[in-house]
C-alpha cells in the first residue's frame, strides 16, 4: 500500500460545477497538509496548505483534513477552464520530508 | 526571473552519458531539493540539502549524485544515464520555518535512448 493515494483520474467537468479531489493516507503522524496545482509543462505550485485538521477557505478554494479517517479533500466552487491541471496532494510529520500523491488530472469543460 | 530556475529545460541522450542538471534560485532558502515525476507515482525525493555542506539521500539516490556549490545552486547528475532515468525533474527550494512550503523550478525533461 503506498503511503499517500490519489485517484488519478482524468475528471472531467462542466463548467461551473463544484469539484472535490481527494487523498487518503496511511500515516497517522503527518501534520502538515499541502495542495500544489500543476499545469503542463510547469512545475507544481502551492495552492493551499493546512496544519493538522480543521478547514481552510482561500476564495473558489477549500481545503479539509480529517486526521481521523486519515483523509484530506480540496473543493472548487465555480469551476474554470483555468483550473484544468493535476493536482498533487502532499503531507509530512514534524523534521520529515513531504510524501506526495500521484496527482488527480482535472479538465473542467466550457 | 523565476525564483528557482533549472536548465536545461529539455534534453536527449544515450544510454552510458553523463548527465548533469542544473538548479539556481533567488529565495535565499537553505533547503533545496532534487525530485523525480513520473506519470502514475507522482513526485518522489532523489536528494536535498539543508545547507551547503549538507547532503541527504532521498527515497531514490541509486544512480544520481548532487553537488551543492553554493546556496543558490544545486545541481544533479547522472553518471551513466539509462533509459529508465527517463523522466521530469524539479529542483525545488523551501523556507525551514512552520509548513516548510516548496518553491518549485519549471522542470527538466530527460530522455534517455
Amino acid at each position: 500500500q503506498k503511503e499517500v493515494e490519489q485517484d488519478p483520474g482524468p475528471l472531467s467537468v462542466p463548467e461551473g460545477a463544484i469539484v472535490s479531489l481527494n487523498c487518503t493516507y496511511s500515516n497517522s503522524a503527518f501534520q502538515y497538509f499541502m495542495w500544489y496545482r500543476q499545469y503542463s509543462r510547469k512545475g507544481p505550485e502551492l495552492l493551499m496548505y493546512t496544519y493538522s485538521s480543521g478547514n481552510k477557505e482561500d476564495g473558489r478554494f477549500t481545503a479539509q483534513v480529517d486526521k481521523s479517517s486519515k483523509y484530506i479533500s480540496l473543493f472548487i466552487r465555480d469551476s474554470q477552464p483555468s483550473d484544468s491541471a493535476t493536482y498533487l496532494c502532499a503531507m509530512r510529520n514534524y523534521g520529515q520530508n513531504f510524501v506526495f500523491g500521484p496527482g488527480t488530472r482535472l479538465s473542467v469543460l466550457p | 526571473d523565476a525564483d528557482v530556475t533549472q536548465t536545461p529545460r529539455n534534453r536527449i541522450t544515450k544510454t552510458g552519458k553523463r548527465i548533469m542538471l542544473e538548479c539556481s534560485q533567488t529565495k535565499g532558502h537553505d533547503r533545496m531539493y532534487w525530485y523525480r515525476q513520473d506519470p502514475g507515482l507522482g513526485l518522489r525525493l532523489i536528494y536535498y540539502s539543508f545547507d551547503v555542506k549538507d547532503i541527504n539521500k532521498g527515497e531514490i539516490s541509486d544512480g544520481y549524485s548532487v553537488s551543492r556549490q553554493a546556496q543558490a545552486k544545486f545541481s544533479l547528475s547522472l553518471e551513466s544515464a539509462i533509459p529508465n532515468q527517463t523522466a521530469l525533474y524539479f529542483c525545488a527550494t523551501s523556507d525551514p520555518g512552520g509548513a516548510n512550503v516548496l518553491t518549485f523550478g519549471a522542470g527538466s525533461r530527460l530522455t534517455v535512448l
